[in-house]
């Protein structure tokens, strides 16, 4: 069982649909993280959560909304996206948020908005 | 502001040749870490090795060592003894100090390819 897992692991949804994408880790942490990876740009720091907190909202549409019910899950639920939010998310996790913390992360969900 | 630069797009290494690759940061805070990690095709962020700003030696692990330089900025990634299985993206990331340690930034890395 893999310390951080993501599903689905591929997404096609279209414009007008609402979906969700979930993380679960196994790991103890505290904190869990969602990423966002386009291509040919850096990852982008989405949303963090700390001990069920959300911590930080790296200015988000709001058509991404999360939800971290418990320490172990996180979802980010989607709804009337468009075709430019089509990326890799990631999700991630660490124990905390020291600086010397190294975080953990799943292996992405791959969304395509048609 | 925080920023990560990675300046290689892309190289090419024979195997079991050694290489670096390099990262520049820049902060104005003292309290900082340093991350490296390898995404394969696979997409999962796979962490490699810390550097703690106030680390005094260079940190190691295994074939992964990186050369600190905190006057220059800079925090470069040396892989040894390359192989083919390290073919990926590497990607260099830096987490603040704890007033905004819930952030960790990623460069926009470098893909590494080896030739047999």
């Amino acid at each position: 069982e893999t310390g951080v897992t993501q599903t689905p692991r591929h997404l096609v949804m279209g414009m007008t649909n609402k979906k969700s994408l979930k993380c679960e880790q196994h790991l103890g942490h505290n904190a869990m993280y969602w990423y966002k990876q386009s291509a040919k740009k850096p990852l982008e720091l989405m949303f963090v959560y700390n001990f069920k907190e959300q911590t930080e909202n790296n200015s988000v549409p709001s058509r991404f909304s999360p939800e971290c019910p418990n320490s172990s899950h996180l979802f980010l639920h989607l709804h009337t996206l468009q075709p430019e939010d089509s990326a890799l998310y990631l999700c991630a996790s660490s124990q905390d948020l020291y600086v010397n913390t190294e975080a953990f992360f799943g292996q992405g969900t791959r969304l395509t908005v048609v | 502001a925080q920023k990560i630069t990675q300046t290689q797009p892309g190289m090419f290494v024979q195997e079991k040749e050694a290489v670096t690759l390099d990262c520049t940061y820049d902060t104005s805070d003292q309290s900082y870490g340093l991350f490296w990690y390898k995404q394969p095709s696979s997409g999962e962020m796979i962490f490699l090795i810390y550097q703690g700003s106030y680390d005094e030696q260079n940190a190691t692990e295994g074939r992964y060592s990186l050369n600190f330089q905190k006057a220059r900025k800079s925090a470069n990634l040396v892989i040894s003894a390359s192989q083919l299985g390290d073919s990926a993206m590497y990607f260099c990331a830096m987490r603040f100090s704890y007033s905004s340690a819930s952030k960790i930034i990623f460069g926009s890395g470098t893909r590494l390819s080896i030739r047999p």
